[in-house]
């Protein structure tokens, strides 16, 4: 069965840079979240969409942004980096209609900041 | 406020003993419940989930949990770990396509 996937899978970038992740989610999938993942932390929830339009909104920095396309993929965007921006990023995506709310992850973006 | 907490943050066992990871949430209205593992390296998988009915469910990998309305509880338990268990484990809240709020997790190490 198809998953969600996350590309790139590693990153390394200098302090100041900007960098770009992207997620395919499931087919028929409508909503996206992403989720960072610092060392040893649990997944902190940024942001998601549902049909393109933004959802909800966590604790993403301002040097953050993300969208989700006509296609339903999602592009997380960050600039400045900073060291504290190393880690983990998940996509999960789900659809609206599941009772369950169950979210499926992808394989995660792990992005260091030299 | 919406919470998860889970007491135990690592947790040591041999090959065999059994397992009981506890979850206590704080979250208004009917949620849903899950239990992620992630093992070393690796993303997100779902272990099991509760949304209605029976309260005891069944996971995989031998996995099973008890929803206790009444304690706001989400329990994991497996009878005989094995080495290969050795993950981190994830309690996580949420309701239909809304995000999941997670615990901080629980670090297993089974010995052989």
């Amino acid at each position: 069965a198809a998953g969600v996937i996350q590309s790139p899978r590693h990153l390394i970038k200098e302090k100041r840079e900007t960098a770009t992740l992207k997620c395919y989610p499931i087919p028929r999938h409508d909503t996206v979240y992403w989720y960072q993942q610092g060392p040893g932390q649990d997944p902190q929830f940024l942001i998601s969409f549902y049909e393109k339009m933004q959802s909800d909104k966590g604790s993403i920095p301002d040097r953050f942004s993300a969208q989700q396309f006509s296609d339903y993929h999602s592009e997380l965007n960050m600039s400045s980096l900073e060291l504290g921006d190393s880690a983990l990023y998940f996509c999960a995506s789900s659809q609206l209609r599941m009772e369950t709310g169950e979210l499926f992850f992808g394989e995660g973006s792990r992005l260091t900041v030299l | 406020a919406q919470s998860v907490s889970q007491h135990n943050h690592h947790v040591i066992l041999s090959e065999a003993a059994s397992l009981e990871l506890g979850c206590n949430y704080s979250y208004g209205g009917t949620v849903n419940l899950f239990w992620y593992v992630q093992y070393p390296g690796q993303h997100l998988q779902l272990l099991l989930k509760y949304f209605s009915g029976d309260p005891l469910v069944k996971g995989i990998k031998g996995f099973e949990a008890e929803f206790i309305k009444s304690k706001f509880s989400f329990n994991l338990r497996k009878p005989s770990v094995q080495w290969s268990d050795t993950a981190e484990y994830f309690c996580a809240v949420g309701r239909s396509s809304y995000k999941l709020i997670f615990g901080s997790g629980t670090r297993l190490l089974v010995r052989p």
